[in-house]
């Protein structure tokens, strides 16, 4: 079935280090993916996304690239900020009308100063 | 992006009672919204797909006699959780469906039930 992996949490980093969180897809078709963040109690926002092979969705320091031959999605970051902490997910849409987001389950990212 | 507004943001309610949960698309019409609940530290599930002036459509597991899904209009839809128990304090997400290839979500409603 159709599904998303993404790299268990904790992860937590000192400022301006360098991060990534992997996440792996199983889709038939051609999916988009997506990175949404929650930042503490607060509601999901989209931080980027890729429609695409081969595509790189990026947005405030944060790249992702959409790799069919390694079913990957991978979310980078060169230099970290405290404020960057919050419960990432990566997530795929099957482009099908009526259907929803399939979600990984989350990684949640400390940043300590 | 669209705007999405939930309502209440949290609710605390005694076991027994009911709470209707709702959800608003301000700036589009949704003909479909989709419902999620996210646990503590746990990913979000889709509970149920509800379209606007017909029944919704359940996800495996989740009774349809308990949360009561209407979306009576375009702009508009409720999730009413009837007899809460504890078990059923949970974060509940809704989410219209969109014509592209990005979701948007509403802020979300902490239910606590005692």
């Amino acid at each position: 079935g159709n599904s998303v992996t993404q790299m268990e949490g904790p992860v937590t980093l000192s400022e301006e280090a360098f991060l990534t969180i992997n996440c792996t897809y199983t889709a038939t078709g051609y999916p988009s993916l997506f990175w949404y963040v929650q930042y503490p109690g607060e509601g999901l926002q989209l931080l980027l996304k890729a429609t695409k092979a081969d595509d790189k969705g990026s947005n405030k320091g944060f790249e992702a690239t959409y790799r069919k031959e390694t079913t990957s999605f991978h979310l980078e970051k060169g230099s970290v900020q405290v404020s960057d902490s919050a419960v990432y997910f990566c997530a795929l849409s099957l482009n099908q009308a009526g259907t929803a987001l399939i979600f990984g389950k989350g990684t949640t990212l400390s940043v300590s100063s | 992006g669209a705007v999405v507004s939930q309502h209440p943001s949290r609710v605390i309610c005694k076991s027994g009672t009911s709470v209707k949960i709702e959800c608003r698309s301000l700036d589009f019409q949704a003909t479909t919204m989709f419902w999620y609940r996210q646990f503590p530290k746990q990913s979000l599930m889709l509970m149920a797909t509800s379209n606007e002036g017909s029944k919704a459509t359940y996800e495996q597991g989740v009774e349809k006699d308990k949360f009561l899904i209407n979306h009576a209009s375009l702009t508009l839809s409720t999730l009413t959780v009837t007899s809460a128990h504890p078990e059923d304090s949970s974060f509940y997400i809704c989410s219209p469906g969109s014509d592209t290839d990005t979701q948007y979500f509403g802020p979300g409603t902490r239910l606590t039930v005692l």
